[in-house]
């Protein structure tokens, strides 16, 4: 299993855009990079998953440099209900294990 | 996606005693997952249940302290036998359909 490392938590102020990095320096060929959001007593909910390159959907954007040693999360425009941890996983799609690393802890500040 | 139900959402159990979790998805799913999330913490795996064999452990939990049950492609059971303090903490299913999917757990408190 690939392991992840991201920050503690991170500030940021409402309308900003907010960057959040992983590195995961052992992924492997098959792994995929997948990103979620959770929020106090929910469970984690599905932001976005890449491969390589970048991937966009209407949450978020997902960057991947060509070496896949690491992964930026970035969320256009944040609002105080962005408030979250955000988790970066890399994982065989379809395999057994997902590792949960400590997280990123993001705080949106009015 | 897939829409995924637990109860219940809470409880309060005293010790020694045992909890039955249900988790209910809305869609047949091969595989489902069972992780605990104590207070503050990430969430960790505790089995794999596929629907027809015997769920799989990870390292440090055990069937006689986590017993599952998969009687169909919908619906697991984890139950939290002879609870103490330390198993305080949110249990949450997830399934597998392309993406893992999570279900909203269940708090437990142990008293």
């Amino acid at each position: 299993l690939a392991k992840t490392t991201q920050p503690i938590s991170m500030d940021s102020y409402e309308g900003q855009e907010v960057n959040i990095t992983c590195s995961h320096n052992n992924i492997a060929t098959n792994d995929y990079i997948t990103w979620y959001q959770q929020f106090p007593s929910q469970g984690p909910r599905f932001i976005i998953q890449g491969y390589k390159t970048k991937v966009t959907n209407e949450v978020a954007s997902l960057f991947i440099p060509a070496d896949r040693k690491s992964s930026t999360l970035s969320l256009p425009r944040v609002s105080l209900s962005d408030t979250a941890v955000y988790y970066c996983l890399v994982d065989q799609t379809g395999a057994n294990n997902l590792f949960f690393g400590t997280g990123t802890r993001l705080t949106v500040i009015p | 996606s897939a829409v995924i139900s637990q109860k219940p959402s809470r409880d309060i159990c005293q010790r020694g005693t045992s909890l039955t979790i249900q988790c209910q998805v809305d869609s047949q799913v091969t595989m489902m997952f069972w992780y605990r999330q104590q207070p503050g913490q990430s969430l960790t795996l505790i089995a794999t249940a596929n629907q027809g064999s015997e769920a799989t452990y990870e390292s440090g939990f055990v069937i006689d302290k986590f017993p599952i049950s998969r009687p169909n492609l919908t619906f697991s059971t984890l139950t939290v036998s002879n609870m103490s303090p330390e198993d305080s903490s949110i249990y949450l299913c997830s399934v597998d359909s392309g993406v893992q999917y999570f279900g909203p757990g269940t708090r437990l408190t142990v008293t």
